[in-house]
């Protein structure tokens, strides 16, 4: 069956290391997307990617950068320079570029908690 | 003020009880998604609307483009609805979803 995997799901790191979230899909899915929940708020994304090699910033990407070097994989990377990394991040796709009569498939999530 | 607006923000109901819970937006939409996160954290979509209503088995997903309003149905509720429901708009012109806070649905048996 076709879906998104998240990889790991829990992930505990250190203040001051970087740390890479994998999301694969293999939905043959163009557009890609990250986003980070917290408690009483709703998802805000964090990075979008429509295409193979092409990525935009999403309305909190301070201190997370991604990449997009293949369709089927869009993993992110959580910097020491975000000052409040633990949450649960989410990775997202949809079959083609944010097309409105797209719907969403989301992973499983990983939670990730930095001490 | 958020764009996207839902209500109640937690909802506790018997088993068989009809479930309403409401999305509201202040722009101009292409799209509406209703989504359902189980206590695993997953999200699962359950509609995409652009104008009047779906169905899918004991669920009914409702939008009036003009009030800007969408509403969620579950009829004979059972425990296993319980979760998050969230509702997400695209506004018209935009590549990004903005997202409602969710609601929490808890049935009791």
């Amino acid at each position: 069956d076709g879906g998104i995997t998240q990889s790991p799901k829990y992930l505990f790191r250190k203040e001051g290391q970087n740390v890479t979230l994998s999301c694969e899909q293999n939905l043959n899915h163009d557009a890609m997307y990250w986003y980070r929940q917290d408690p009483g708020q709703g998802l805000r994304l964090i990075y979008y990617s429509q295409i193979v090699n092409d990525f935009q910033k999403g309305d909190i990407a301070e201190g997370y950068s991604v990449s997009r070097e293949k369709k089927e994989s869009f993993p992110l990377t959580v910097t020491s320079a975000q000052k409040n990394p633990t949450a649960f991040y989410l990775c997202a796709s949809t079959d083609s570029s944010g097309s409105y009569n797209s719907p969403l498939h989301f992973g499983n999530g990983t939670r990730l908690t930095v001490t | 003020k958020n764009e996207v607006e839902q209500s109640p923000q937690n909802l506790t109901a018997q088993e068989g009880e009809f479930i309403t819970i409401n999305c509201s937006y202040s722009v101009g939409i292409s799209a509406l998604h209703w989504l359902q996160q189980h206590p695993g954290g997953g999200i699962v979509s359950l509609f995409m609307l652009s104008s009047g209503k779906k169905k899918h088995g004991r669920l009914i997903a409702t939008i009036n483009i003009q009030e800007k309003h969408s509403s969620l149905h579950i009829t004979a509720s059972h425990p296993r609805d319980s979760a998050v429901y969230i509702c997400a708009v695209r506004p018209q012109g935009a590549q990004k979803l903005v997202f409602g806070q969710g609601t929490r649905l808890t049935i009791n048996p």
